[in-house]
């Protein structure tokens, strides 16, 4: 199976900071077909994980563009340009390019 | 408006079996995949199987040959099954939704937590 690496497992932060998470992965994550399926993911406390970034740098509807995906291969970055109150839970990448699909173990941010 | 909503006992005996139901409405499930995803409680997601929008179906192997998954389109509803049921199945238990060649869940159910019990 994929083993997805998240870095770092806390994220202490500031509104207004900018943060960066790093996703890294055992194997290539880019398909035969060309697209790369590394998606990243918000769960909020007490919350279901919502969508935030698809195919590595594919902002989802409705998701403010603060947030940013990029990478490829193996190696991938979560950035929020500015953290709101409202970031603040677990983020998650996501693999679902090599069967089964996995996550990775998640990336807490909190207020500092 | 897209809905799912997973429905399923709070509490399961040691060895029994689980079934959950995952009812959906807004969409329809023969153009949307289904998957079930699992979190033990304080921890991460793992991803246990998928309903594809044919009708077929796929499963993490991690889970061998105890769970199933079907569905009832008529009732637009998605069923997980697993059975010998351990202490280590304690989880909150979700049902998301994926289109075609889109390979990313863009709607979640709340979840059902589910506590297997001695």
């Amino acid at each position: 199976d994929v083993v997805l690496t998240q870095t770092p497992p806390t994220l202490s932060a500031t509104i207004g900071q900018s943060v960066s998470i790093s996703c890294r992965s055992s194997q290539s994550l880019l398909d035969s077909d060309g697209d790369t399926y590394l998606n990243w993911l918000l769960q909020r406390p007490g919350q279901s994980p919502q969508l935030l970034i698809y195919s590595v740098s594919n902002l989802e509807s409705g998701v403010p563009n603060r947030f940013s995906g990029s990478g490829s291969e193996t190696d991938f970055t979560l950035k929020i340009s500015g953290v709101e109150a409202e970031d603040l839970g677990v983020y998650y990448c996501m693999q679902a390019t090599h069967a089964p699909y996995t996550f990775g173990a998640g990336t807490k941010l909190e207020l500092k | 408006q897209v809905q799912l909503k997973e429905t399923g006992p709070d509490l399961v005996q040691l060895t029994q079996t689980l079934s959950i139901t995952c009812t959906v409405s807004g969409f329809s499930l023969t153009t949307y995949n289904m998957h079930w995803v699992r979190q033990p409680p304080g921890k991460g997601l793992e991803w246990m199987g998928a309903m594809w929008n044919g009708g077929g179906t796929d499963y993490n192997s991690a889970f061998k040959s105890r769970l199933s998954i079907s569905r009832d389109t008529s009732k637009s509803q998605v069923f997980l099954k697993m059975s010998s049921l351990q202490t280590d199945d304690t989880a909150k238990y979700f049902c998301a939704r994926q289109l075609g060649y889109y390979w990313y869940f863009d709607f979640w159910g709340p979840g059902t937590m589910v506590t297997v019990s001695s």
